[in-house]
């Protein structure tokens, strides 16, 4: 039931680009995207709502396939400070459950000098 | 604004010692949450207040978690009796009400690590 993230984990050199996907077996109503770096808090990046919506953070943008049940997090021109693990989390959207954030296992990215 | 604070940062202890950690969310938050995370997993949802109402506990939580939050402001989770399964990094997170539950973003803070032995 949790949301799907692929790949789980990614190497890139600065200035290259990525490519984070989520996907999910449920119908997704928004999608939530963090980073943590090792020993820090999960940071919130940026929040998508519609289907086909697309929303950016600097050069780090998402995009929310409503039908597909999909977002993707797209990472440009990638800076040493993107390195860290992303994820993605949706809501549970139960009659009886306002609170429940699932989260993806996550993707480690690296960015190498 | 100081962000969502917990304490203690981390915890050592052997197992069948009870253990409570504490959570100070984001002073104009109404609703407050528990996670686990365990290495290389995303957070797991435990259970989550609004105000002081705790309305809802995964079945994760086993009868010896307990999670308070008196008077709406911080939040309490103790562990009885516990095991080395239990080491973990709890995390809290803390939201505004929002109107569309969807909409609800969550802020959390830095967590406490348990190392049970």
């Amino acid at each position: 039931q949790q949301p799907v993230q692929s790949p789980q984990a990614v190497i890139l050199r600065e200035g290259e680009d990525a490519v984070i996907n989520c996907s999910s077996s449920k119908a997704l109503y928004s999608v939530h995207w963090y980073r943590q770096k090792h020993g820090e808090a999960p940071v919130f990046l940026m929040i998508l709502l519609k289907g086909g919506e697309q929303k950016g953070h600097e050069k780090i943008s998402a995009s929310f396939n409503e039908k597909k049940q999909q977002s993707s997090l797209y990472l440009t021109a990638s800076q040493l400070s993107y390195s860290g693990t992303y994820f993605c989390g949706s809501y549970v959207m139960t009659t009886d459950s306002w609170g429940k954030l699932q989260f993806g296992a996550g993707t480690q990215v690296v960015v190498t000098p | 604004d100081t962000g969502v604070s917990q304490n203690p940062r981390h915890k050592i202890t052997k197992r069948g010692q009870n253990v409570t950690f504490r959570c100070d969310p984001i002073s104009e938050h109404n609703r407050l949450y528990w996670y686990r995370q365990t290495l290389g997993q995303g957070p797991e949802f435990l259970t989550y207040f609004q105000n002081e109402a705790q309305l809802e506990k995964s079945r994760l939580l086993s009868d010896r978690f307990s999670a308070e939050r008196p008077k709406g402001s911080f939040s309490t989770l103790e562990i009885q009796r516990t095991e080395q399964g239990d080491s973990a990094m709890y995390l809290c997170a803390s939201s505004a009400l929002a109107g569309e539950r969807a909409k609800n973003i969550q802020y959390f803070g830095a967590g406490t690590r348990l190392s049970v032995l």
